[in-house]
């Protein structure tokens, strides 16, 4: 059974870097595309970014300039870093297993402020 | 690039089929054999419920069905249940690497 599990701060001071990790367990990341989604308290999914085994990236055009995914194989994890944040940057972040026709294994989630 | 459109709510009595809408554009929903549907309960993560515009999981009852034609996309739940309340996102892929999610429609069972 696979799982995936976020870790990280839940509070991060604003113009810092937020950085989470994700650990599959039950799964290799060395198949599939495994992403980064949030959510604002109250709003909508929002897809952040994925990573392929192949170290190939994309992320959403107004976030890129602020976003970097990597992935360690040794320790089946994968990694956000979102730099410069502000408040608007508050979400639950869940990191999630798919493919180009969805996403079928997702973390539980993990909360992060950003405040002072 | 904008969220897919969803109607912020519908409702229904048990027994009865709702429709959720998703619109998207012709770089997404309309583009590609790729549109997911998500469910989501309070305080936790969602769950994917249709994959690849109209295949269900396994686990997943029949009575979710989902479909696409032009840049709409579509699921409906027949059959309702109290247990469907919920939060429901549709996803698309966009093109190079990338995909959107639909705003969120909120479903109670009356």
């Amino acid at each position: 059974q696979v799982q995936l599990q976020e870790s990280g701060p839940g509070l991060v001071k604003p113009s810092e870097t937020l950085s989470l990790s994700c650990t599959v367990s039950g799964d290799s990341i060395s198949s599939y595309y495994w992403s980064w989604i949030r959510q604002p308290p109250g709003k909508e999914l929002e897809w952040i970014g994925y990573i392929y085994s192949s170290g190939n990236t994309n992320y959403k055009r107004s976030l890129k300039s602020r976003v970097t995914i990597s992935m360690d194989m040794s320790k089946n994890q994968f990694s956000l870093n979102l730099t410069s944040v502000t408040a608007a940057d508050s979400a639950v972040y869940y990191c999630a297993r798919g493919w180009f026709g969805g996403f079928n294994v997702w973390g539980q989630g993990t909360t992060v402020t950003v405040s002072s | 690039q904008s969220a897919l459109t969803q109607p912020p709510s519908v409702s229904g009595s048990p027994g009865q089929t709702v429709t959720i809408s998703c619109s998207g554009t012709s770089d997404d929903v309309s583009a590609y054999y790729y549109v997911s549907w998500y469910r989501q309960n309070p305080g936790k993560a969602p769950k994917l419920i249709i994959h690849d515009v109209t295949k269900r999981p396994s686990g997943v009852p029949d009575r979710f069905s989902a479909s696409k034609s032009g840049n709409r996309a579509s699921l409906t739940i027949s059959g309702l249940r109290a247990e469907d309340e919920g939060d429901y996102y549709c996803c698309s892929y966009a093109g190079t690497y990338t995909w959107i999610f639909g705003g969120g429609t909120k479903l109670t069972v009356l």
